[in-house]
């Protein structure tokens, strides 16, 4: 079947504007998760929604960042006022719902990678 | 807090040779959850294993294996015969189960090159 897609797969914007990842999951994946890579680094964790609630937005790094779920399938991160230092690639996973506390195996998309100028 | 360590940045192997790749984490956490992951040139992070922390046996999957020590907080990865298409950055990553799985913590990666 199809696995998680993202759009758009690049994007570059000037600083100060506002931009919209999206994020399609795999079907029938009720857990989605948020990260951002920078170059040479790990993925780092932002945001975790099970079905439509944002049930960890921890790591979101101030309130320029915001995601929604809205119907509990297709996400979006939405970054206002954009920095140069918000310039990364934009992770997206997915994974069938965490049961008892156990995490259960993330299916990553591609990645929108984002340059600020 | 959790934290992940990858303590080697790049390592270069001639095809066929062993290798292991490094992972030691800290966390306060009595159950928690252990995952390698796989990221090749292409971009896209593949799953490899994830281990809870009250299985300590060691698996071993084809040409991969997995050694945890609870005692040394470590879970290295080993390639046995490497090839060239396991060239890429794996990614070591801690979920704490107290968080109900929400929050990874990944490692900063080894980045791997297998040469013919």
């Amino acid at each position: 079947g199809a696995g998680v897609s993202q759009t758009p797969s690049n994007k570059v914007t000037e600083k100060g504007k506002y931009v919209e990842l999206r994020c399609d999951p795999i079907s029938g994946h009720t857990a989605l998760y948020w990260y951002r890579q920078s170059l040479g680094q790990g993925p780092e964790f932002l945001i975790y929604f099970q079905g439509t609630g944002a049930a960890d937005d921890s790591g979101l790094p101030n309130d320029r960042f915001f995601a929604v779920r809205p119907e509990g399938s297709v996400s979006t991160l939405k970054i206002q006022r954009t920095e140069r230092g918000d310039s990364a690639v934009y992770l997206c996973a997915s994974s069938l719902s965490t049961l008892a506390g156990i995490p259960g195996e993330q299916f990553f998309g591609p990645g929108t990678r984002l340059t600020v100028l | 807090a959790q934290k992940v360590t990858q303590a080697q940045t790049e390592i270069s192997v001639v095809e066929k040779e062993d290798v292991t790749l490094d992972c030691v984490y800290e966390t306060r956490d009595t159950t928690y959850y252990l995952f390698w992951y796989k990221q090749p040139p292409s971009g896209e992070l593949v799953f490899l294993i994830r281990r809870n922390s009250f299985d300590e046996q060691n698996e071993i999957s084809g040409r991969y294996s997995w050694n945890f020590q609870k005692s040394t907080s470590s879970f290295n990865f080993t390639i046995t015969a490497s090839q060239v298409v396991d060239s890429a950055v794996y990614f070591c990553a801690l979920s704490e189960a107290y968080n109900y799985g929400q929050n990874f913590v990944f490692g900063p990666g080894t980045r791997l090159s297998v040469l013919p």
